[in-house]
């Protein structure tokens, strides 16, 4: 298994500009989790799917942000518009949830520059 | 309110010498405790987690719920331990992981 995929690793893009990041996660896993990472506030939980379910997007910071898990192989979140405050690398990590227990695997990032 | 506390942002110490990543959390129920690294140009992975009381590549961390800590040890550091390190909390019941800010561990040669 590749492990979580997650694409694109870089994006650039202008102020106002939609941007849509993308994961899939390791086969068989039924729990996937966005992250943002910050030099100011760290890895931060976006939100979290169970089984396809949106469980928890308290971590969303506004209504810009969405997300989206049409079915147990991809999910994507979406800027819309974007700012520059946005910039930050986008982890997507996937679970085997059972019983509570489930390692998270991460993916490589999305490193994402807003101008 | 679930936090995590590493107060060291950058640790460098040499090659051989012990090093401890520190770890403090605020929980008020039994958590379980993890520490992630994230080595140059790779992903995050899970180093260990306490549940499992094990050493993984010589690391070892002792849950102390006196001192709600969950510091990282390792008698004798080598070079290819240079990475970031994540301290990590989920509460009773959660899957929610809360992260710390992480340091940086530089082994010097």
């Amino acid at each position: 298994d590749a492990g979580v995929i997650q694409s694109p690793r870089h994006e650039v893009t202008e102020m106002g500009q939609e941007v849509t990041l993308r994961c899939k996660p390791i086969s068989g896993h039924n729990s996937l989790f966005w992250y943002r990472q910050t030099m100011m506030r760290g890895l931060e939980l976006l939100i979290y799917f169970n089984n396809n379910v949106p469980i928890d997007d308290s971590g969303m910071p506004e209504d810009r942000f969405s997300a989206k898990m049409p079915n147990a192989s991809f999910s994507t979140l979406k800027i819309q518009p974007s700012e520059p405050r946005d910039s930050a690398v986008y982890f997507c990590a996937s679970s085997l949830r059972q019983g509570g227990l489930g390692t998270q695997y991460f993916g490589p990032g999305t490193r994402l520059l807003v101008l | 309110a679930q936090r995590v506390t590493q107060p060291e942002k950058l640790l460098s110490v040499f090659k051989g010498a012990p090093v401890e990543l520190k770890c403090n959390y605020s929980y008020s129920g039994s958590p379980e405790l993890f520490w992630y690294v994230q080595y140059s140009r790779q992903r995050l992975q899970l180093l260990l987690r306490h549940i499992s009381r094990e050493s993984i590549k010589g690391f070892t961390a002792d849950l102390n719920k006196g001192e709600t800590s969950f510091h990282l040890k390792k008698p004798f550091a080598q070079e290819e331990d240079s990475a970031m390190y994540y301290c990590a909390l989920k509460g009773q019941g959660a899957q929610k992981l809360v992260f710390g800010q992480g340091t940086r561990l530089t082994i010097n040669p």
